[in-house]
């Protein structure tokens, strides 16, 4: 069974653009999540989305955001961009619920906003 | 919300040597998972172990839920266990399932 796979896995940015990454979650897994992780922060939860409905949100602001397909794939926008956007974003999957709770990472998307 | 302390934070050994890793939290949870992110920074998952033990080679893992700690061992370390081990906790309550908390992480270092 294929991973999970993220796409870009690198961009380049400036100041004040929108950027939107994608997750493709594994096979048959209905929930994505996404995390940020930096060197000040660690890793920090951003959002889930189970069955194209958002479930859980972290304390970020409204300039990120997120949305599910009926697929699973996920993407996730952030608008706006500020230099402390720069980051590795993180997307998991898992069955979701009472099916499993194991998440699986993909490799990241390396975001450097100049 | 839930809270995650992770000791020590950095561990340096000699080939060979064994190590234990403590994973603190502050609640109860319903998903534990211990994590070895390569220089890539890709995470791997090493277990899933809200309760129990489990074993994997020359990895283990323990976790008392009632105490609420989790103990993460590797034997005879070896150059490539080098790199960040984080636990990562979902607490029981409501639908948070899909929220996992992170620690700050432990760094690794195995030398030759």
């Amino acid at each position: 069974k294929a991973g999970v796979t993220q796409t870009p896995r690198y961009l380049i940015k400036t100041r004040g653009q929108q950027v939107t990454l994608s997750c493709s979650p594994i096979s048959g897994h209905r929930s994505v999540s996404w995390y940020q992780q930096t060197p000040g922060q660690g890793l920090q939860f951003l959002f889930e989305y189970f069955s194209e409905t958002q479930r859980n949100k972290g304390n970020f602001p409204g300039r990120f955001s997120g949305r599910q397909f009926s697929n699973s794939r996920s993407e996730m926008n952030v608008s706006t961009l500020e230099l402390g956007d720069s980051a590795l974003y993180l997307c998991a999957s898992s069955l979701g619920g009472l099916a499993g709770y194991t998440q699986y990472f993909g490799p990241g998307t390396r975001l450097l906003v100049l | 919300g839930i809270q995650v302390e992770q000791s020590p934070p950095d561990l340096i050994l000699q080939e060979g040597a064994n190590s234990t890793l403590r994973c603190n939290f502050s609640d109860s949870v319903n998903n534990l998972q211990w994590f070895h992110q390569n220089p890539w920074g890709q995470l791997i998952n090493l277990f899933y172990i809200p309760s129990g033990t489990k074993q994997n080679g020359r990895l283990s893992a323990t976790t008392v839920a009632t105490e609420r700690y989790s103990l993460l061992y590797i034997s005879s370390s070896q150059t490539t266990d080098s790199g960040v081990y984080f636990c990562a906790v979902s607490d029981a309550g409501g639908t948070s399932y899909g929220k996992l908390t992170f620690g700050q992480g432990t760094i690794l270092t195995v030398h030759p």
